[in-house]
């Protein structure tokens, strides 16, 4: 594909309603990150892949939280009981390699969450 | 743990004055700095980073220095033009992690 891709693109739901948001990485790019990113803030950390797994959760805001990721490609972001406060835009981001940073994260262009 | 500060929050110049924009980080293991620009409603974009083995790096109007010794790196904007009009947020990396740690951003406006 021509970048990531995430979808939907926009996401209206009630409070208490489970939500998943998936995230398409750029070809062969076996990283994966998911990040958080509320209204006028700046990024927040959430999760990492390396191919299918994730050695590093410890950004999950909570329990309600959680992340997966199949065939080191899709991954999906799912937000059970979802609260108003997390009403945010949530960003993908992948690169190319798997055991370094200093690689270029390219965005997806994110899925904004409302929670009414 | 690791923090990254960036300063100042919003920043107005005029078109063709220059903008600068600090960040400090607390992790001296850290040695990849990229900074991103998002215009309004779109994605982060990488527009310029320098690694730990280099104190300046030039790319056209844009400029980054880094400073290890204060653990702090700036971003220069010359000749600022309206289209520089974002948020421009920096990170940094520790060698052998996978972590991006943000600054929290800064909202440039270029007033023509």
């Amino acid at each position: 594909g021509a970048g990531v891709s995430q979808s939907p693109s926009n996401k209206v739901t009630e409070k208490g309603k489970d939500v998943e948001l998936r995230c398409d990485p750029i070809s062969g790019h076996t990283a994966l990150y998911w990040y958080r990113q509320r209204l006028g803030q700046g990024l927040e950390f959430l999760i990492y892949f390396q191919g299918n797994s994730a050695p590093d959760k410890s950004g999950l805001p909570s329990d309600r939280f959680s992340a997966e990721r199949t065939g080191e490609s899709v991954s999906t972001l799912t937000i059970q009981r979802t609260q108003q406060e997390d009403s945010a835009v949530y960003l993908c981001a992948s690169t190319a390699r798997q055991s370094t940073a200093k690689e270029t994260q390219y965005f997806g262009p994110g899925t904004r969450l409302l929670v009414l | 743990g690791e923090n990254v500060e960036q300063h100042p929050s919003t920043l107005s110049v005029q078109e063709g004055d220059s903008a600068v924009i600090k960040c400090t980080y607390s992790d001296s293991a850290s040695n990849y700095f990229p900074w991103y620009k998002q215009e309004l409603g779109k994605r982060p974009q990488l527009i310029i980073d320098i690694r730990s083995n280099v104190g300046e790096k030039k790319d056209q109007r844009i400029a980054v220095t880094l400073n290890k010794t204060a653990k702090h790196f700036s971003l220069h904007i010359t000749e600022t033009q309206p289209e520089d009009s974002a948020v421009y947020f920096c990170a940094a990396i520790a060698s052998g992690t996978y972590k991006y740690i943000f600054g929290t951003g800064t909202r440039l406006k270029v007033l023509a």
